[in-house]
């Protein structure tokens, strides 16, 4: 079965800085999809920006982007010009292909400092 | 806009007690999921319906049972509940099965098990 490992429990910015949270999965399969969720102390999951592992280009939404290292089977999640209201817990999570299971990691909680 | 609507937010059982969790979503989404999280171990799927009328396990369907109502409603059930069942448990629907859809989240429901 395909895991994700987020080894960061806790990141911590400086509010307008850039953070960059790490993920890491393991898979034998080439089709797949990688995504990032925010969950705020509200609980409500969000879902931040998605990747689809055929497409080379690295996503962006806005200030979120992600770096893409296939090969590396690696999935980072880079804010830009952080904010106060992205702090939150984030999860990186794997879907095959064909498959309903989506794979969360364990998550990182970003605290942004004023 | 309701989305993913998930009762009760809160509850609390005694071991042995039975509850069934209520989900609907007014999005005429296809999919509907259950996951829960725990605390260090990011969100598990239990069970989930690709379509009206089909149900399937997930990752950690023991002790819990799953009933698709119709296309908007999809209950979790706990028989005999326990305490490692303590957990908060959410709700989730896509348009499809498969590929990057993306999933919308219920504000989840928080469990303790005594």
């Amino acid at each position: 079965a395909q895991t994700v490992t987020q080894s960061q429990p806790e990141m911590s910015v400086q509010e307008a800085e850039t953070v960059t949270l790490s993920c890491t999965y393991d898979t034998s399969e080439s089709d797949y999809y990688l995504f990032w969720y925010k969950q705020p102390p509200s609980r409500q999951m969000i879902l931040v920006i998605r990747q689809e592992a055929y497409k080379q280009q690295n996503a962006t939404e806005n200030r979120f982007s992600v770096n893409f290292q296939k090969a590396a089977k690696s999935f980072s999640l880079k804010i830009s010009d952080s904010q106060l209201g992205d702090a939150a817990m984030y999860f990186c999570a794997y879907r095959s292909y064909n498959n309903n299971d989506m794979r969360f990691g364990a998550g990182t909680r970003l605290t942004v400092k004023p | 806009n309701a989305g993913v609507t998930q009762t009760p937010k809160f509850q609390v059982l005694k071991t042995g007690q039975s509850m069934t969790l209520q989900c609907a979503q007014d999005m005429n989404h296809n999919s509907m999921y259950w996951y829960r999280q725990d605390p260090g171990m990011g969100l598990r799927l239990i069970y989930y319906s690709a379509s009206e009328g089909t149900t399937d396990k997930g990752e950690v369907p023991n002790g819990y049972n799953v009933s698709r109502l119709n296309k908007r409603e999809f209950s979790l059930r706990l028989e005999s509940a326990a305490p490692s069942q303590t957990s908060v448990y959410f709700c989730a629907s896509s348009l499809d099965r498969i590929g990057n859809e993306k999933l919308f989240f219920g504000s989840g429901t928080q469990l303790s098990v005594l």
